[in-house]
C-alpha cells in the first residue's frame, strides 16, 4: 500500500529557532500533500495544501510566513516552522494521495516541542 | 463552523462488544466518507471508506452504515478487541483529490 514517511518523528528546539519537517511519499508520486496540526486529544486541523511546483494554499488563520511549505518534487514536501515559539508546540502530520480519487494516507507525525 | 459532527466523544465497551460511532455532515456536496484509526503518537490510518451510492460497506470487522437522506454515517466494530482501543475519526470530502474535513474524534477503550 501507499506509504508516507515523515521525519523527524520528534524534535525539540529552542524558542526563536526554525525547524524543518520532511514528508515523503515512498512508493508513489504525490502532486498534492496536506499538512495538519493536532493538539492533544483534539482533531486534525488542516494547515495547508502543498502543490508540487507551485505555492501552497493556506487555510484561514494559518500564517504563511511562519509555516513555510515547499513541495519541490513529486515525492517530497517540507514544512518549516520559522522563529518557533512554545505555542507552536504540537503534533504535525502530513498526508498524500497518489491520484485524484485515491485514499489519503498519513505519515506518522512529528512531535514538535519548543522550549 | 463544524461541518462534520462526531459522537460520542469517548466510549468504553467490553471485549466482544460492538461499539458504534456516529457522524453527521451538513454539506450535501460531500461524496467520500472515510474512517481513520489513530493510536497515540502515530498518524491516522485509513480503516474503511464509503461513497454515497451504497448504504453499507463491510471490511473485516469494520462496517460503515450510510444514510444519505439523514446525512449521517456510522462505524460499527464487530467483536471488538483490546487492540482496537484507539481514537477514531470520521471524515468527509467533496470531489476527488480535495481536502478532508475531520470529525472531532472518538476515544474508544475496549476492556477485557
Amino acid at each position: 500500500g501507499a506509504v508516507v514517511s515523515q521525519h523527524p518523528s520528534w524534535v525539540i528546539c529552542k524558542s526563536g529557532t526554525s525547524v524543518k519537517i520532511e514528508c515523503r511519499s515512498l512508493d508513489f508520486q504525490a502532486t498534492t500533500m496536506f499538512w495538519y496540526r493536532q493538539f492533544p486529544k483534539q482533531s486534525l486541523m488542516l494547515m495547508a495544501t502543498s502543490n508540487e511546483g507551485s505555492k501552497a494554499t493556506y487555510e484561514q488563520g494559518v500564517e504563511k510566513d511562519k509555516f513555510l511549505i515547499n513541495h519541490a518534487s513529486l515525492t517530497l514536501s517540507t514544512l518549516t516552522v520559522t522563529s518557533a515559539h512554545p505555542e507552536d508546540s504540537s503534533f504535525y502530520i502530513c498526508s498524500a494521495r497518489s491520484q485524484g480519487n485515491s485514499p489519503l494516507h498519513f505519515g506518522n507525525g512529528t512531535r514538535l516541542t519548543v522550549t | 463552523q463544524q461541518q462534520v459532527k462526531q459522537s460520542p466523544q469517548s466510549l468504553i465497551v467490553q471485549k466482544g462488544g460492538i461499539p458504534i460511532i456516529n457522524c453527521a455532515y451538513e454539506n450535501t456536496a460531500f461524496d467520500y466518507f472515510p474512517w481513520y484509526q489513530q493510536f497515540p503518537g502515530k498518524g491516522p490510518a485509513l480503516l474503511i471508506a464509503i461513497r454515497p451510492d451504497v448504504s453499507e460497506k463491510k471490511e473485516g470487522r469494520f462496517t460503515i452504515s450510510f444514510n444519505k437522506s439523514a446525512k449521517q454515517f456510522s462505524l460499527h466494530i464487530m467483536d471488538s478487541q483490546p487492540g482496537d482501543s484507539a481514537t477514531y475519526f470520521c471524515a468527509a470530502e467533496k470531489g476527488g483529490g480535495n481536502k478532508l474535513t475531520f470529525g472531532t474524534g472518538t476515544q474508544l477503550k475496549v476492556e477485557l
